[in-house]
Parts: C-alpha cells; structure tokens; sequence
C-alpha cells in the first residue's frame, strides 16, 4: 500500500485565491482526519470522515475552509478566499477501527502571499 | 482550550543519555494515549502508545509512564541517539462512546535533538 497521499506537497499561492489539497486515504481505512500545524497550537484537528461522512467539523477556523468526502478513496479540503494566515502545513490522516495508529500523509505546505 | 500540552518546545541531550519528553492533559475522559515522531517534510508515525489502565508500556529504547491522578504522561529513550532527532507529539483519545473511530487529540510538540 503506498499510504495516504497528499497533494500537492507544496503550494504558493496569492491571497484571495482559492485553494484546494487533496488526500487519498489508505484502502480500507473507514475514518479520514485533516489536521493543520503551526508552531503556537501543534497538530490542530480540522475536520473528520467516518465512512464518508462528515463527524466532527468544529476544528474548521472559519466558513473560508470546507471540506469533502465524495467517496472511500478522496477527500478535499478547500480554502477561499486564502489569506496569509491560513500558511501552514496541512496533513491529511486515515484510520481504521477504533483510529489507534493513525497513518498520515506527507502533508501539503501552504504558503500564501 | 488545549486539552494536551507540552510545555517543552524542545529538548537537547548527549548521544547514550536519557531523552524525557513530559505532557500534560486536562481532559479526564481520555483513555489512551500515544506519542508520535515526526521528521522534516514527512508526516507524524506512530511511536508508542498507553491505555490508562496501565502505568507503562515499554518497547525496546521507548518507554511511556501514565500518571492518571496527576494526568501527565512522559516517554523515556534510553539510549538516545542522534536518529531520535525530530518532532515528538503526544497525543489523546477518548473513547467516543464506542463507536468505530476516534478523535486524537494532540499537543505542541517537542523538538528533540540527540547530539553526537
């Protein structure tokens, strides 16, 4: 299994424009998370998929971020308008069962300027 | 509110000695705990975790403590060695009321470094 991937690993973008990661899960893997890094706060949970559907959003700073889970194998997380204080690095995460051992993407670095 | 803390943003020790990294929690309804290590440009991996039925768990160089009353956790590497420099997250879970996924709930970070 090649893991959970995440793209695209970096990204730059302008403020105001819309930005979309995408994170394919592990087959298999029932429950998707999408957390973002900083320095102040770690690893902050966003949002999480249970069998695609959306569990607990209340992690999502604001209405600029939705997420998506049209199916088992992709989900998006989408911010628009972007501002420069959404810069961060997101990371992408799916489990099984009970979500011990967690396995995360690579993650996607966000800049924007 | 942060529910786990790590009051240490980073640790610096001698190759063969003790790393402690420590952690906090405030959530009384979690019930198993995890650390995490993270390098640069990858994503966290699973280190070693506890249930808080127990008091530790060992494996191999790691080795996690739960002190439930005072809710503080630490993970013990003994030896280090300078391929245990990164990133160190503790993690929470609460059994979420026994349905089929659960919500980790994370802290800071500590950025450990073993010198040669």
């Amino acid at each position: 299994d090649a893991g959970v991937i995440q793209s695209p690993r970096h990204e730059v973008t302008e403020m105001g424009q819309e930005v979309t990661l995408r994170c394919k899960p592990i087959s298999g893997h029932n429950s998707l998370f999408w957390y973002r890094q900083t320095m102040m706060r770690g690893l902050e949970l966003l949002i999480y998929f249970n069998n695609n559907v959306p569990i607990d959003d209340s992690g999502m700073p604001e209405d600029r971020f939705s997420a998506k889970m049209p199916n088992a194998s992709f989900s998006t997380l989408k911010i628009q308008p972007s501002e420069p204080r959404d810069s961060a690095v997101y990371f992408c995460a799916s489990s099984s069962d009970r979500g011990y051992g967690y396995t995360f993407g690579s993650g996607t670095r966000l800049t924007v300027v | 509110d942060q529910q786990v803390k790590q009051n240490s943003p980073s640790l610096s020790v001698q190759e063969g000695r003790i790393s402690i990294l420590n952690c906090d929690y405030t959530n009384s309804m979690f019930d198993y705990f995890l650390w995490y290590k993270k390098y640069p440009a990858e994503g966290p991996t699973f280190l070693i975790s506890i249930s808080s039925i127990k008091d530790k768990n060992e494996d191999g160089r790691f080795t996690v403590f739960l002190n439930k009353s005072a809710k503080h956790l630490s993970l013990h590497i003994v030896p280090s060695q300078p391929g245990d420099s990164a990133v160190y997250f503790c993690a929470a879970l609460t059994n979420a009321g026994g349905t089929s996924y659960g919500k980790l709930t994370f802290g800071q970070g500590t950025i450990l470094t073993v010198h040669p």
